[in-house]
C-alpha cells in the first residue's frame, strides 16, 4: 500500500525559506513522477512542480520558476519541495502527490496528508 | 500551457440528484484528462483518469466521458458523501494544471 507522509506544519517570516519533506512508503518510490500541489485559503488546486526521483531532474510551474527547488532522495524514499523568499501569498496547505503509473505520469493517485504553511510576521 | 476551465463553479443538489461537471481544455488533449474529489481538510483523491478510467474503488455512480477539448463528470444518484468540490487536471504535457473547481453543495 502506497502511503506518503509529509513533514509538519510551519510558520515562516516573510521573505525566509521552507523545505517540507514527504517520505514515500510502499511500491516503487524512484520510477514515478513525485508533484507539489498546493491550495492557498480559498483557492483551487495549483500544480508546482515534478520529478522522477530515479531521473533526477524536475519540471517546474512558470509561476514558480526560480523560487521552488523539488528534489528527491532514492536512498531515504523522500522528495523536498523548498519555497524560498516568501510572501504572505505563499500562505497555503502543500501536498506532495505521486503519478499513477512510472514516469511522467501526471495523474495523481497518491496523495500526502498536506502541510500547513503558514507565511506571517 | 494548457488551460483548464469548468462549468458551473458551484452547484447546489439533493441527494439523488444526478449531476454533470464540464471541463474543457484550451487545446486539444487527447484522453489525457483526470478528476478529483476533495474535500476540506483531506487530501484530494484521483476519481477518475484518463478521462473515463476508473480508479480502484471509486464508486460506480461517478463516471467520466470525453475526449479532445471536451469532458464531463457524471455522478448518477449523488450521496451525502459526494459534497466536495471536484477538479479536472490535464496531463498531457507538463504543466500538468487544474482546473478551476466545482463545489457541488447540498440544496
Amino acid at each position: 500500500q502506497v502511503q506518503l507522509v509529509q513533514s509538519g506544519a510551519e510558520v515562516k517570516k516573510p521573505g525566509s525559506s521552507v523545505k517540507v519533506s514527504c517520505k514515500g512508503s510502499g511500491g516503487t518510490f524512484s520510477s514515478n513522477v513525485i508533484c507539489w500541489v498546493r491550495q492557498a485559503p480559498g483557492q483551487g488546486l495549483e500544480w508546482m512542480g515534478g520529478i522522477v526521483p530515479l531521473l533526477g531532474t524536475a519540471t517546474y510551474a512558470q509561476k514558480f520558476q526560480g523560487r521552488v527547488t523539488i528534489t528527491a532522495d532514492d536512498s531515504t524514499n523522500t522528495a523536498y519541495m523548498e519555497l524560498s523568499s516568501l510572501r504572505s501569498e505563499d500562505t497555503a496547505v502543500y501536498y506532495c502527490a505521486r503519478g499513477a503509473n512510472s514516469g511522467y505520469d501526471w495523474g495523481l493517485a497518491y496523495w500526502g496528508q498536506g502541510t500547513l504553511v503558514t507565511v506571517s510576521s | 500551457d494548457i488551460q483548464m476551465t469548468q462549468s458551473p463553479s458551484s452547484l447546489s443538489a439533493s441527494v439523488g440528484d444526478r449531476v454533470t461537471i464540464t471541463c474543457r481544455a484550451s487545446q486539444s488533449i487527447g484522453n489525457f484528462l483526470n478528476w478529483y474529489q476533495h474535500k476540506p481538510g483531506r487530501a484530494p483523491k484521483l476519481l477518475i483518469y484518463g478521462a473515463s478510467g476508473f480508479q480502484t474503488g471509486v464508486p460506480s455512480r461517478f463516471s467520466g466521458s470525453g475526449s479532445g477539448t471536451d469532458f464531463a463528470l457524471t455522478i448518477s444518484g449523488l450521496q451525502p458523501e459526494d459534497f466536495a468540490t471536484y477538479y479536472c487536471q490535464h496531463s498531457y504535457s507538463a504543466p500538468p494544471t487544474f482546473g478551476p473547481g466545482t463545489k457541488v453543495d447540498i440544496k
